[in-house]
């Protein structure tokens, strides 16, 4: 079945001790999503890729990286985790088409549980 | 400023009998409105969305521009449909169709 995978499902890291989580997607969906969500709280987008082009939230803190080589996989890196990254990290693929206007359902990942000591 | 508010973080309901999960939004311009649901350990998928005018699962929900609310229905409530449900919003002119999020709302039905 196509579908969004996520790994780890569950990460667990040092206060400061860089982390990546990874996603991968058999969809061939040109947009890939970062979302942050926080016990009881919304998901939050942290930044997507549409294609190679990254485009960051304002308000995503410098600490998150991103990076997608090729359309099957996108990564989050976490430079320096502190106490309040500790969150479930959902990511998400659509198809978008320029010009069109159209938003397409998102699908999404299983989520990385992100644990930070 | 762009933003989704359910109001009920948790909504009790018997087996039957009907039940609606509210949803506000406030946005500018002509915002497209979701419903996404995540049932018990399993990952957030798209349950219906505004222009599709459906009915997915028995539920539907009708987008009121006056009241700017998108309020999810369903006449007769089901065991199967506790879950956890979020309204969400892509704005027209936004990037590549990004989501804000509500809180979400905990259904739980009860035999």
């Amino acid at each position: 079945d196509a579908m969004v995978i996520q790994n780890p499902r569950y990460q667990v890291t040092q206060f400061g001790k860089p982390v990546t989580l990874s996603c991968s997607q058999t969809l061939n969906h040109n947009v890939m999503y970062w979302y942050q969500q926080k016990s009881s709280q919304a998901p939050k987008l942290l930044f997507h890729y549409y294609d190679k082009d990254f485009n960051n939230e304002a308000d995503t803190p410098d600490n998150f990286q991103s990076r997608r080589p090729n359309t099957s996989f996108c990564f989050l890196d976490i430079r320096s985790p502190g106490l309040g990254d500790a969150a479930m990290y959902l990511c998400a693929t659509s198809t978008w088409t320029s010009g069109r206007g159209t938003y397409n359902e998102q699908f999404f990942g299983p989520g990385t549980r992100l644990t930070v000591l | 400023a762009q933003r989704v508010t359910q109001p009920e973080k948790l909504l009790s309901v018997f087996k039957g009998a009907p039940v609606e999960l509210k949803c506000n939004y406030s946005y500018s311009g002509s915002p497209e409105l979701f419903w996404y649901v995540q049932y018990s350990r399993q990952r957030l998928q798209l349950l219906l969305r505004h222009i599709s005018r459906e009915s997915i699962k028995g539920f539907t929900a009708d987008l009121n521009k006056g009241e700017t609310s998108f309020h999810l229905k369903k006449p007769f409530a089901q065991e199967e449909d506790s879950a956890m449900y979020y309204c969400a919003l892509s704005g027209l002119g936004g990037s590549q169709g990004n989501l804000i999020f509500g809180k979400g709302t905990k259904l739980s039905v009860k035999p």
